[in-house]
């Protein structure tokens, strides 16, 4: 069974770092890209951050650029983002989800972790 | 950044309802959108990719239809279970952007 399991969201500072972890289990890791994708509290969903297989590319959205931080580990089947100078906006529950990619096809989330929950007071 | 417009914002609806969400892109993105279900505190759940494919193991009373800018999502007959907001996505371009979500209520 493919799963995901998100751990290290908490209680964070304006102006604090946080370090999230993914773990992967059920699929081989490393032919997949990787994603984080946040949703506020009652809010909708927004993408942060992309990472390819080998993590040779990274991508974020604009309101994480130079503050977070995706990275992986293939021999863990770990993935992780590193926020830095959170602000109050950066709160919201954190998803860890594969990024499946098909040329001509498209690209789509699936499957996601149950996600871990980040404040920013 | 492509921006994503799901109408309507909810929707109020009874079991074994014919129920239609649509969602309209900024640009247009071709067949590349997708659409996830996503119950209340639980994590959101791949439906549809590619504007009109099922994802494996989804019910087949979904379906999905469009290109270009606009784009449905239709359940053929509302179940208790499909009680949820449905959101979609634009696998076109990154940032990948999402739809503001359509909750369906009863």
């Amino acid at each position: 069974e493919v799963q995901l399991v998100e751990s290290g969201g908490g209680l964070v500072q304006s102006g604090g770092s946080l370090r999230l972890s993914c773990a992967a289990s059920g699929f081989t890791f490393s032919n997949y890209w990787m994603s984080w994708v946040r949703q506020a509290p009652g809010k909708g969903l927004e993408w942060v951050a992309n990472i390819k297989e080998d993590g040779s590319e990274k991508y974020y959205v604009d309101s994480v650029k130079g503050r977070f931080t995706i990275s992986r580990d293939s021999a863990k089947n770990s993935l992780y983002l590193q926020m830095n100078s959170l602000r109050a906006e950066d709160t919201a529950l954190y998803y860890c989800a594969r990024f499946n990619r098909v040329a001509m096809i498209g690209n789509w989330f699936d499957p996601w972790g149950q996600g871990t929950l980040v404040t920013v007071s | 950044d492509i921006q994503m417009t799901q109408s309507p914002s909810s929707l109020s609806a009874s079991v074994g309802d014919r129920v239609t969400i649509t969602c309209r892109a900024s640009q247009s993105i071709s067949s590349y959108l997708n659409w996830y279900q996503q119950k209340p505190g639980k994590a959101p759940k791949l439906l549809i990719y590619s504007a009109s494919r099922l994802q494996s193991g989804v019910p087949s009373r979904f379906s999905g239809s469009g290109s270009g800018t606009d784009f449905t999502l239709t359940i053929s007959s509302l179940q208790p279970e499909d009680f949820a907001t449905y959101y979609c996505q634009q696998s076109y371009s990154s940032p990948w952007t999402f739809g503001q979500g359509t909750k369906v209520e009863i």
